[in-house]
């Protein structure tokens, strides 16, 4: 697999649900993002994970729990979500300051809360 | 500032240019990205340009960049149907730090007509 693959594609859960999106980089980059685009909104920015090191954005919710067990790996796990939190959920990732900073996204999983 | 503003729709012609704008506030950005969305899909890198050039040409695409009016433009020449996707246009602040986080706009609605 070339890339960045993310699982599930379509993801549909209860508000009392816990669930895991994943996460996998094969390009060698040593960060790695969750991005959340919602309907008409810009993409926010939620985590960064780079040589260990865990960047959050604080309007996050705690319900969104990130994990980066190693730099090609990237976890978001999810539990007592809200119908708003309905979305689709990017990874990315990049060569971090030696490079051009570009970003290079997953496909997406698809997140719907009932 | 990290506000990134572009219209949400442009409608064009099959063989016609588009141009889709992008505004920016942060004079300090260094990298500006153009990323295109296709239904379905994650975003995919289509071009950027540094800071401090004016004009970058990649075949059927052009980017203009004023940064005097915090202005970034897409042009793309002999537009396709294939070329009907979301197009957002990104900005990056590296400063010494090892991640690059990136600032979205909404993304501009490109449809093609035959």
């Amino acid at each position: 697999e070339t890339g960045v693959t993310q699982t599930p594609r379509h993801l549909v859960m209860g508000m009392t649900n816990k669930k895991s999106l994943k996460c996998e980089q094969h390009l060698g980059h040593n960060a790695m993002y969750w991005y959340k685009q919602s309907a008409k909104k810009p993409l926010e920015l939620m985590f960064v994970y780079s040589l260990e090191e865990r960047v959050e954005n604080n309007s996050v919710p705690s319900r969104f729990s990130p994990e980066c067990p190693n730099s090609s790996h990237l976890f978001l796990h999810l539990h007592t979500l809200q119908p708003e939190d309905s979305a689709l959920y990017l990874c990315a990732s990049s060569q971090g300051s030696t490079s051009t900073g570009e970003l290079f996204f997953g496909e997406g999983s698809r997140l719907t809360v009932l | 500032g990290e506000d990134v503003e572009q219209s949400l729709f442009l409608s064009v012609r099959e063989g016609d240019s588009s141009v889709i704008n992008c505004t920016y506030t942060d004079s300090s950005s260094t990298y500006l990205y153009w990323y295109k969305q296709e239904p379905g899909a994650g975003l995919q890198l289509l071009t950027y340009i540094f800071s401090n050039m004016d004009m970058k040409q990649d075949q059927r695409l052009t980017v203009l960049l004023n940064k005097k009016d915090k202005h970034l433009s897409l042009r793309i020449a002999d537009t396709q149907t294939g070329d009907s996707a979301i197009y957002f246009c990104a900005e990056t602040l590296i400063r010494g730090s090892t991640l690059g986080r990136l600032y979205f706009g909404r993304g501009t609605q490109l449809t093609v007509w035959p």
